[in-house]
Parts: structure tokens; sequence; C-alpha cells
């Protein structure tokens, strides 16, 4: 069974480009949380998802970021029109059930950089 | 709401020494857990120990050990015989209803032959 995948592993972007994170989780496991961890910093929860539900974005900041979970697919963190304090690193965990569900698996994470 | 506090940003020891980190926490959450995780140079996440808030006996993990102290909200972290494939950043998080996690801050563990 394989862990929870995510690609790229590195990002680098301009300002005021795109930048496209996506998890894939672990089979079976139909619910994903993306943190973000800045340099330095503890990781901090950005949104929660579950097949075609955000379910808690209360970590999202509310302009430029965007996250889905499809149906099919892996699941997607898009960051629109980067900045240079968008470099930090994501990581995607993955559970196979929600509520009362301690099992989070993480990702290896990417490292988005701006320049 | 969930905080947790990691109060010590680096914690040195020997080899085959014991070392405890300490972090505390507040929730609002009735039932919750908490976790300690390692993270090594490579960034990647690893679960180190987990505890159910509801259980009172505290978990043990192989030279892992943690001290839940639930009314004073406390969760330490003992490594004992620590070895230098300790050295990593080790957070410590709890959980909400909805599994979201809230990390503190970390404490760099440094081990020295």
């Amino acid at each position: 069974n394989a862990g929870v995948m995510q690609n790229p592993r590195h990002l680098v972007r301009r300002r005021g480009q795109e930048a496209r994170l996506r998890c894939s989780p672990m089979k079976g496991h139909s619910h994903v949380y993306w943190y973000r961890q800045l340099p330095e910093e503890g990781l901090k929860f950005m949104v929660y998802l579950q097949k075609e539900n955000i379910i808690d974005e209360s970590g999202m900041p509310k302009e430029r970021f965007s996250a889905e979970f499809p149906k099919e697919g892996p699941s997607i963190l898009r960051i629109q029109q980067v900045v240079r304090g968008d470099s930090a690193a994501y990581f995607c965990a993955s559970s196979p059930r929600g509520p009362n569900s301690y099992e989070q698996y993480f990702g290896p994470g990417t490292r988005l950089t701006v320049t | 709401a969930q905080t947790v506090t990691q109060s010590q940003p680096e914690m040195s020891v020997q080899e085959a020494e014991t070392v405890t980190l300490s972090c505390t926490y507040d929730t609002s959450e009735s039932d919750y857990y908490l976790f300690w995780y390692k993270q090594p140079p490579s960034r990647q996440m690893i679960l180190v120990i987990r505890q159910e808030a509801y259980k009172q006996q505290n978990a043990t993990e192989n030279r892992f050990s943690v001290n839940f102290q639930k009314a004073a909200k406390s969760f330490s972290l003992k490594i004992s015989d620590s070895q230098l494939g300790d050295a990593a950043m080790y957070f410590c998080a709890s959980t909400d209803s909805w599994g979201k996690l809230q990390f503190g801050a970390g404490t760099q563990v440094v081990v020295t032959p």
C-alpha cells in the first residue's frame, strides 16, 4: 500500500504565477488535510476536505488560495498570483475516516519557493 | 479553539541518556487525541507516539513514553537511551473533533556522541 504522495516535491514560481500542488491520499482514504510550514515554524492547518466537499477551510487565507478534492484524482491546493510570503513547505495528510479519527498519514511535502 | 505550547526551542542530550520534552495544550474539546511527531532533516513527518485523552494510562512506544497530566493539560515526551537517529525537530500536536491537528512550535533535539 503506497503512502501519501505529493508532487511536485519542489516547485519554483515567480511572483504573480500560479502554483498547483497535488496530493494523492493512501488507497481507501477519503479525507485529506493540508498544512503549511513556514520556515522555522510548526505546521499550520489550512483546509480539510472529503471527496467533493470542503469540510473546514478555517486556516486558508481568504484570497488567492483554493483547494479541491474531486471524485476522481488527487487533491489540489492552488495558489494564484504567488508572493514571496507563500514560500513554505506544504504538507498533506490523509485519513481513512473523518471525525474522531486520529489516523493521519503525512506525505513528504512540497517545498514552494517564490522568486 | 486549541493551542499547543512548546517552551523549549532546543534540547541537547548525550547518546544513551534521557531527555524530556515539554508540551502544554488548551482545548475546548471533550474528546481529543495528543501526538508527538518527529521531523528529521528530510522534513517527513513521522508519528512517534499518540495518546487518547480518555485513557489515563500513559502511552509507550519502545524508547518513547509520555507523561500525560490531563488536569494540568500537560503532555511531555521522554526519550530514553537516546540515539544519534533521534536528532530531529519534535512537534507536539492535538486534534479537534474533525481530526485537524494543532501543532506546537517545535523543539529541536540535538544528540551528542
